[in-house]
């Protein structure tokens, strides 16, 4: 089994910069995803970090440190519709399966 | 439009009923996967079918009953449900790589919309 940890609730405001953290501790670490999920809709597929380092996409990045079960999603020049439940998965090995397990995810309200 | 569709989106049961929840994946997956979403927990993993075959089962009540006919179809049979299970209830898709049911799975997967169910 696993933990995973996110803070369940941030604001910033529309044109800045925000950093969403998540903490795991997992024996079987197979990598992490995030998702992004809008009220009353599916969770969409953000980004996905195996190795230690930081991928960038556009607004979005993700960075991952294995050693310290740590990962955080980074949303720069803020805008309104990125307000949105943002859930880490992490990727785990669980006997001849890899299973995927999601935190409780972090709602993230954008303000003018 | 994420190339998984639920249905029905919405349904409401009583405890003695018996109703199906159906999901569809037109993206040639090989993997299926039911998941349940309450409010303020995780999403939490109920099924997984890889390759058609099942290969986890998080221990989830027997009166919720998968079956996967198919690579592209997937159900969730419900009977004598009981209020607590009122969720959104999620079907996804993955490819999964591998010689075997079990591969590893190294895409990230693709949601429908849900069925929002609630039990009276």
């Amino acid at each position: 089994g696993q933990n995973i940890d996110q803070p369940t609730e941030m604001t910033a405001t529309e044109g800045a910069i925000v950093q969403i953290n998540c903490t795991y501790q997992t024996s079987g670490f197979n990598g992490l995803f995030w998702y992004q999920q809008h009220a009353g809709e599916a969770p969409t597929f953000l980004s996905y970090n195996v190795l230690d380092g930081l991928e960038e996409k556009g607004r979005f990045s993700s960075f991952l440190s294995r050693s310290k079960g740590y990962s955080y999603l980074l949303l720069k020049e803020l805008q309104m519709k990125d307000s949105a439940s943002y859930l880490c998965a992490v990727r785990e090995k669980s006997g001849g399966y890899q299973k995927v397990t999601f935190g409780t995810g972090t709602k993230l309200q954008v303000i003018p | 439009e994420t190339g998984v569709t639920q249905t029905p989106r919405h349904l409401v049961m009583g405890m003695t009923n018996k109703k199906s929840l159906k999901c569809e994946q037109h993206l040639g997956h090989n993997a299926m996967y039911w998941y349940k979403q309450s409010a303020k927990k995780p999403l939490e993993l109920m099924f997984v079918y890889s390759l058609e075959e099942r290969v986890e089962n998080n221990s989830v009540p027997s009166r919720f009953s998968p079956e996967c006919p198919n690579s592209s179809h997937l159900f969730l049979h419900l009977h004598t449900l009981q209020p607590e299970d009122s969720a959104l209830y999620l079907c996804a898709s993955s490819q999964v790589l591998g010689s075997a049911p079990g591969g590893v799975s190294v895409h990230e997967q693709y949601f429908g919309p849900g069925t929002r169910l609630t039990v009276t």
